[in-house]
């Protein structure tokens, strides 16, 4: 069974500062599909982005990039420029053959003005 | 464009009453699964139906019963409530295409007394 691990349970940072956020996972699989979440307060669950695991190309979403390892089976997020509304937990999501999703435990991003 | 619609949002049981937590999406998405989320635990999977017609245990199935009634509709049936299963539960449907990210509804938020 595919495993994920966010060793991070909490962090902060200063609005406008650079944060990331970890992310590990286990699997023999070859081809997957990894992704993060943002859960705000309203408890409403948003996909951040997204990353093939075949494409070696980091992806990118404006202020959001991730630092993708396959060898090492890291899956970072990175969020430039801080803003307040990036204030929630951040969830890693590992899936295989389009069906089964797993989930980390979580990260609580609180972003101080 | 309603997406993926779960009813109630709020609901209060006692010990050994049941309920059916409502699902339906509208994306005519193959998968769907029903997760519950606990404080450092992060989503855990309770059942997943990967088409209709099909339901297969997650990591946390022990007393729940699913139905996937059609495309549309996955019900979560808790039989006997228990303390334990005070929780939030989010319903999310996605298709089977590798690249294809869940899409959640708005969480059920379930306290057992």
């Amino acid at each position: 069974a595919q495993t994920v691990t966010q060793s991070q349970p909490e962090m902060s940072v200063q609005e406008a500062e650079t944060v990331t956020l970890s992310c590990t996972y286990d699997t023999s699989e070859n081809n997957y599909y990894l992704f993060w979440y943002k859960q705000p307060p309203s408890r409403q669950m948003i996909l951040v982005i997204r990353q093939e695991a075949y494409k070696q190309q980091n992806a990118t979403e404006n202020r959001f990039s991730v630092n993708f390892q396959k060898a090492a089976k890291s899956f970072s997020l990175k969020i430039s420029d801080s803003q307040l509304g990036d204030t929630a937990m951040y969830f890693c999501a590992f899936m295989k053959n389009g069906q089964k999703v797993t989930f980390g435990t979580g990260t609580k991003l609180q972003v101080i003005p | 464009n309603a997406g993926v619609t779960q009813t109630p949002k709020f609901q209060v049981l006692k010990t050994g009453q049941s309920m059916t937590l409502q699902c339906a999406q509208d994306m005519n998405h193959n998968s769907m699964y029903w997760y519950r989320q606990d404080p450092g635990m992060g989503l855990r999977l309770i059942y997943y139906s990967a088409s209709e017609g099909t339901t297969d245990k997650g990591e946390v199935p022990n007393g729940y019963n699913v139905s996937r009634l059609n495309k549309r509709e996955f019900s979560l049936r808790l039989e006997s409530a228990a303390p334990s299963q005070t929780s939030v539960y989010f319903c999310a449907s996605g298709d089977n295409s590798y690249n294809s990210p869940l899409h959640f509804g708005n969480g059920t938020r379930l306290t057992v007394t």
